[in-house]
């Protein structure tokens, strides 16, 4: 089936400096999401890219899709110690259920 | 926004009982999906349902059980707990691509 690769599986950085995950699937995807999970609490849908090259913002977040539509990646600018938490990709072909990448660990310290 | 409600939020149980975790949502979602994820750990798909009377295993081998016989509510059912099955639980409701995650239940088998 389907696999979505994802690392690194734990970032430590120090508040302000940049992060970036990276997602990697076997197949050629419809689309992809990206969700965050804090501490403790349940993963909370961020955005999802269907487009081939697609960029995408949300303030100091930056969503790309591959052109091949295999791959992507999430990169934070200057982060703050609201980040901390586990970054999930997860992909989706026609008609399969959503297969989540291990996900990456944040941790900002101050 | 989708609501999704899963009961109970924790429990700890004896080996060997029999035990059903609740999920219910009011959005009228027809994908619902089952998710297992050990603390800090990555997602693993255990079910998943596409509408009533349709339930699918997921990638992770589970000897759990679901049921939909109505659209809002998917339980998932534990014939015989044991130790083994000491994790989180993650209920999921689908709109569009889109998942919404319950609250989920830890559940503890002693």
């Amino acid at each position: 089936g389907q696999q979505v690769m994802q690392i690194p599986q734990y970032q430590h950085v120090q508040e302000g400096e940049d992060f970036t995950t990276y997602c990697n699937s076997s197949t050629t995807l419809s689309n992809i999401q990206w969700y965050k999970q804090r501490p403790g609490g349940h993963p909370v849908f961020l955005i999802q890219l269907v487009k081939s090259g697609e960029v995408k913002k949300q303030k100091r977040l930056t969503f790309q899709f591959g052109e091949a539509k295999k791959n992507s990646s999430l990169h934070i600018t200057a982060t703050q110690t609201t980040d901390v938490g586990t970054y999930f990709c997860a992909g989706s072909n026609s008609g399969y259920a959503l297969n989540f990448g291990k996900g990456t660990s944040l941790l900002v310290t101050p | 926004e989708a609501d999704i409600y899963q009961t109970p939020r924790y429990l700890v149980i004896g080996t060997g009982k029999k035990i059903t975790l609740e999920c219910s949502q009011t959005m009228g979602h027809d994908k619902m999906y089952w998710y297992q994820q050990d603390p800090g750990m990555e997602l693993h798909l255990i079910h998943y349902s596409y509408g009533v009377n349709s339930t699918e295993k997921g990638d992770l081998s589970s000897e759990s059980t679901v049921s939909r016989i109505r659209t809002e509510h998917f339980p998932l059912t534990l014939e015989s707990a044991r130790p083994s099955h000491t994790s989180q639980y993650l209920c999921a409701s689908i709109m569009g691509t889109e998942a919404f995650f319950g609250q989920g239940t830890r559940l503890t088998v002693v």
